[in-house]
């Protein structure tokens, strides 16, 4: 059992690229949660979604888009990198809304 | 808006030592509580968890309690160790989709 797995665990990008992060879960649940995490600002949903198909804004989605195709599936795009989206990125999941979280291990964004 | 005060922001404490983090949160609805445990470089970890019908959990050498009339609630650490050096974080929920994390206590723990 896997749990939460987060693709890449790294990655640079130059201001203006575009990348994807994947996010894959094997436990069946049905809540998936992107947070990004800041020094001294803890954790910020910035997508989610309660289902295979949905998704939803959080606090700070500005700059990103999500995607659920599959139910194991949770995808978080930018479009255009900046430089404030310097981040470490975290997945989650959840088996209901009042629950805890599963995190996956989190990817490391520089954008220079 | 919402939004859950932790303190302190850091801790430092003898090996064996005792350790309480506290919480207080502002949407009287929120019903569950869990709180994360997340080592340096590594994802958070769910530690323990309460929902609002119960005053005390336990498991081991941690507890949280609640009082929801105060609207706080707080993680006790005993017998501290070592490896229980790490940033916790708690949250609260009411049910929606949103967690609304505090923004974490960095725990030193002295040998």
């Amino acid at each position: 059992n896997a749990g939460v797995t987060q693709t890449p665990k790294f990655r640079v990008l130059k201001t203006g690229q575009s990348m994807t992060l994947l996010c894959a879960q094997d436990m069946n649940h049905e809540y998936m949660y992107w947070y990004r995490q800041d020094p001294g600002m803890g954790l910020r949903l910035i997508h989610y979604s309660v289902g295979e198909g949905t998704t939803a804004k959080g606090e700070v989605p500005d700059g990103y888009n999500v995607s659920r195709l599959k139910k194991q599936n949770f995808l978080l795009g930018l479009e255009s990198a900046a430089p404030s989206q310097t981040s470490v990125y975290f997945c989650a999941s959840s088996k209901d809304r009042v629950y805890g979280y599963t995190f996956g291990s989190g990817t490391r964004l520089t954008v220079v | 808006g919402e939004n859950v005060e932790q303190h302190p922001s850091t801790l430092s404490v003898q090996e064996g030592d005792s350790a309480v983090i506290k919480c207080t949160y502002s949407d009287s609805a929120s019903n569950y509580f869990p709180w994360y445990k997340q080592e340096l470089g590594k994802r958070p970890q769910l530690i323990i968890d309460i929902r609002s019908n119960v005053g005390e959990k336990k498991d081991q050498r941690i507890a949280v309690t609640l009082n929801k009339t105060a609207k706080h609630f707080s993680l006790h650490i005993t017998e501290t160790q070592p490896e229980d050096s790490a940033v916790y974080f708690c949250a609260a929920t009411s049910g929606t989709y949103k967690y609304i994390f505090g923004t974490g206590t960095r725990l030193k723990v002295l040998a």
